[in-house]
């Protein structure tokens, strides 16, 4: 069965600081997709990023960057120099290839920065 | 484009009312995908409906259900409802399951008294 564990329930840092942000999975399938989702205090799942289990690339995004590695399972998302508007609640996900199955989500970390 | 449009955004009910929750995905997706958040059990699957069949179920009781339009437009519906259904239910879209990152809408907050 697929699981996602984020050790991290909560987080402080002050603004300009970087914060790394751990994910760990299990899953038992050769295909699968990793995903980050923000989470602001309005609610809404903002999409961050997707990776498929193939694409071990580290990807950076401006002040973002995803370090996926197989061998530890693991899925990091690193904010450099956070500011106060990253303050949220950020979810790992996975979803395993075979029967499409639907997102499975970590319990999230919140995230404060602190100016 | 617009984004997924849930409605209402909040909602007050009475126990054992029924309640129903409708979400617009995104113009082209035909990909919906109903979530339950709680404080203790965190973001859980509830339905995904794909070109109006049901695709996947998650681990809940019959009272919750759903259904997906010819326009893609989906609802859900909690029947007899309790207070533990209490929740921030999202929707999510996408043009097909899995074919890239969902999109979830801001939510319906449901408060059962």
């Amino acid at each position: 069965a697929q699981k996602v564990t984020q050790a991290q329930t909560e987080i402080s840092v002050v603004e300009k600081e970087d914060v790394t942000l751990d994910c760990v999975y299990e899953t038992r399938d050769t295909t699968y997709y990793l995903f980050w989702y923000k989470q602001p205090p309005s609610g809404e799942l903002v999409f961050l990023i997707r990776r498929n289990s193939f694409d071990e690339q580290n990807e950076i995004s401006g002040r973002y960057s995803w370090n996926f590695q197989k061998s530890t399972s693991s899925f990091n998302f690193t904010i450099t120099a956070s500011q106060v508007v990253d303050s949220a609640v950020y979810f790992c996900a996975l979803s395993e290839a075979k029967g499409n199955t639907p997102l499975v989500f970590g319990k999230g970390t919140r995230l404060s920065v602190i100016a | 484009k617009a984004g997924v449009t849930q409605t209402p955004r909040y909602l007050i009910k009475t126990r054992g009312q029924q309640v129903t929750l409708s979400c617009s995905p995104i113009s082209g997706h035909r990909s919906v995908s109903w979530y339950q958040q709680t404080p203790g059990q965190g973001l859980q699957f509830l339905f995904e409906y794909f070109s109006e069949t049901q695709r996947n179920k998650g681990n809940f009781p019959g009272r919750f259900s759903g259904r997906q339009f010819s326009n893609s437009r989906s609802e859900m519906n909690v029947s007899t409802l309790e207070l533990g259904d209490s929740a921030l239910y999202l929707c999510a879209s996408n043009f097909a399951p899995n074919a890239y990152g969902y999109t979830f809408g801001s939510g319906t907050r449901l408060t059962v008294v």
